[in-house]
């Protein structure tokens, strides 16, 4: 079956520790994105990564960095200058019109 | 800046009625609108778009309207069903390339009543 797959499904952090979230696609899209989402927000947007070796910074990417090796793959981490990383993480990707979203991450600092 | 408004109070409608889901924006001239739905603790799935050039758009049950005058997209659902009940969200946008970088509403959380 083709779509994107993220995990672990929930992560729980200590303060002062960066953590890896895995986002994987067989769809061969060649644009993927990572989200943030907050209860009563919309979705915010991170980092995007238009091709293989290519990403850029979209509205609030401070306290996160991204990597993009292969085109199947867009691992965010989270660093800890994230001041409030406590949310549910969403990574898409897109091939025309539509972007195609993976289950999520809900990311805990405890 | 960019703003999209979905009303953020629920729509709570009875099953076999049409629920009617708002969404306006400012500061924007999008040629395209898409509307996608999420469950909760789950990813949005695309429902439809609709281009600036189309009044309307249908899917099965579902009918999209987009009013480039008013700056407003209107999404129906007819003939409801609580398998319906879910967050709604639209994302207007510019871009018709594989690269979308969509601003999404808050989005508007409907509950249909069996």
């Amino acid at each position: 079956d083709g779509g994107i797959t993220q995990s672990p499904k929930y992560l729980f952090r200590k303060e002062g520790q960066n953590v890896t979230l895995s986002c994987e696609q067989n769809l061969n899209h060649d644009a993927m994105y990572w989200y943030r989402q907050d209860p009563g927000q919309g979705l915010r947007l991170i980092y995007y990564s238009q091709i293989v070796n290519d990403f850029q910074k979209g509205d609030i990417a401070e306290g996160y960095s991204v990597s993009r090796e292969k085109k199947e793959s867009f691992p965010l981490t989270v660093t800890s200058a994230q001041k409030n990383p406590t949310a549910f993480y969403l990574c898409a990707s897109s091939i025309r019109n539509e972007q195609f979203f993976g289950p999520g991450t809900r990311l805990t600092v405890l | 800046s960019q703003k999209i408004e979905q009303n953020s109070e629920a729509l709570n409608i009875q099953e076999g009625k049409t629920a009617t889901l708002t969404c306006n924006y400012t500061n924007y001239s999008p040629a395209y609108l898409q509307w996608y739905r999420q469950d909760p603790g789950r990813g949005p799935v695309f429902l439809l778009l609709i281009r600036e050039n189309e009044k309307e758009k249908r899917k099965e049950r579902l009918k999209v309207t987009f009013d480039t005058t008013l700056k407003q997209s209107l999404f129906h659902i007819t003939a409801s069903q609580p398998a319906d009940s879910a967050t709604y969200l639209c994302a207007p946008s510019n871009m018709n390339t594989g690269f979308q970088k969509l601003v999404f509403g808050t989005g508007t959380r409907l509950l249909v009543s069996p």
